[in-house]
């Protein structure tokens, strides 16, 4: 079984801070997604990543992909108070379908 | 693109009930689909990979005879929950992965809310 650990778990924060989450694996995923899921609603897709050292933008969100591929984090900038929610990543090792998620970081951000 | 739809959203029934839940991908074919469980506070735990046409794949721990999963279509997977008791009281969500391959990422149903009284 692969371990896929995120961090922080929670993080409450005031509207304009900005903050990271981060996702570390010790071993090398083969691509790795960032979900954000609001409570009683299914995870929805923020982005992918698949090439180490990849970096994608999301309007205030910024996602990196470690260039060994076996970490990734999300940044936020400037939070505001629509980003509360459940962010999770999940990754896939060696090619295989399923994919193993992280605990995921609660996050709060107080207006 | 890439919409799934999971319904119902939430069952409130008697123990001993048998309850199904259904799993589309709206615009797309998915040879694949996925079943997990959230508890509470908790994150995704996979049940089972449903695949279509074939039986499916159960993770360790999970009674298949209890959770009993069909996939007969490239749309279209079900759940059923059979002699549903408390304890099988969950947040059941699935997803499905565009065919493309095994990078793709999963795209998600909202979930199906199940109490058992």
């Amino acid at each position: 079984t692969q371990l896929l650990e995120q961090s922080p778990q929670f993080l409450s924060i005031q509207e304009g801070e900005n903050l990271t989450v981060y996702c570390n694996s010790s071993s090398v995923f083969s691509s790795l997604q960032w979900y954000r899921q609001e409570p009683g609603e299914g995870p929805v897709l923020l982005v992918t990543v698949v090439t180490g050292g990849e970096v994608k933008k999301l309007k205030r969100l910024t996602f990196q992909f470690g260039d060994a591929r076996k970490d990734s984090s999300l940044h936020i900038t400037a939070a505001q108070p629509g980003d509360t929610g459940l962010y999770l990543c999940a990754g896939s090792f060696g090619g295989y379908q399923k994919v193993t998620f992280g605990i995921g970081t609660k996050l709060q951000v107080i207006p | 693109g890439a919409v799934v739809s999971q319904h119902p959203s939430w069952v409130i029934c008697k123990s001993g009930t048998s309850v199904k839940i259904e799993c589309r991908s709206l615009d797309f074919q998915a040879t694949t689909m996925f079943w997990y469980r959230q508890f509470p506070k908790q994150s995704l735990m996979l049940m089972a990979t449903s695949n279509e046409g074939s039986k499916a794949t159960y993770e360790q721990g999970v009674e298949k005879d209890k959770f009993l999963i069909n996939h007969a279509s490239l749309t279209l997977s079900t759940l059923t929950v059979t002699s549903a008791h408390p304890e099988d009281s969950s947040f059941y969500i699935c997803s499905a992965r565009l065919p493309r391959g095994s990078n793709q990422p999963q795209h998600f149903g909202d979930g199906t809310r199940l109490s058992i009284l």
